[in-house]
């Protein structure tokens, strides 16, 4: 079984500040991790993921993040943010084996001020 | 460009109705799966289908049936809608088994369902 924690239903930054958004999964077995984004109104897309390769990943839009196992973490970050990045952000993990499905977290809200 | 297209932005039903969720993908993806996303608890996965004919039950059936007559359509039913189940519902596929757990979701842009 695998499941996801995201600490922080809501993280306020300012435009230009650094966006750290924590992610810690639980897994039986070597995880395959993800981040998503969702827009208002619209549906998820996907940010970037971790398939066992390069533990620092780079995605879309200037995010990254980093798998480390010892502390079971895939934590998102961005170095300066913009208003646009305003948005709802889901990490998810899957098992990577079988039909495993992907198990989300319950999402963090990402409010960017001017 | 992968378009997975729900057939209703909003939808508004009565209490024992039964309601039917339209999602067609353009992408030939054998894979394809309902979500429902409520504030507060995240994505939780109803159903999915790995094939034609195939579904797999997720993490909170109950309540909902699927069908998968043709390889790019999915539907979710709602045998006698209830209040409850009020709440966003995401449509999502992607590329078959082998590569399950690497190929992304692509998601459609949501039905918002009401009960009353």
């Amino acid at each position: 079984a695998q499941s996801v924690t995201q600490l922080g239903s809501h993280v306020s930054v300012s435009e230009g500040a650094l966006v750290l958004l924590r992610c810690n999964y639980s897994s039986s077995v070597p995880p395959y991790l993800f981040w998503y984004v969702q827009y208002p109104n619209q549906g998820l897309q996907l940010l970037l993921k971790y398939t066992s390769a390069a533990t620092l990943v780079k995605g879309i839009n200037g995010f990254e993040a980093e798998f480390k196992k010892s502390e079971t973490s895939f934590h998102l970050t961005k170095p300066s943010a913009h208003m646009s990045d305003a948005a709802e952000y889901f990490c998810a993990v899957t098992l990577g084996e079988g039909y495993s499905t992907l198990t989300f977290g319950k999402g963090t809200m990402l409010l960017v001020s001017p | 460009d992968v378009k997975v297209t729900q057939s209703s932005r909003y939808l508004v039903k009565r209490t024992g109705e039964k309601v039917f969720l339209e999602c067609v993908q353009d992408m030939d993806h054998e894979n394809m799966f309902w979500y429902r996303q409520d504030p507060g608890l995240g994505l939780r996965l109803i159903y999915f289908s790995y094939d034609v004919k195939m579904k797999e039950k997720g993490d909170i059936p109950e309540g909902y049936s699927v069908s998968r007559e043709k390889k790019e359509r999915f539907s979710l039913i709602l045998e006698s809608a209830s209040t409850n189940q009020t709440s966003m519902y995401l449509c999502a596929s992607n590329i078959g088994q082998a590569i399950l757990q690497v190929s992304p979701l692509h998601f459609g842009n949501g039905t918002r369902l009401t009960v009353t």
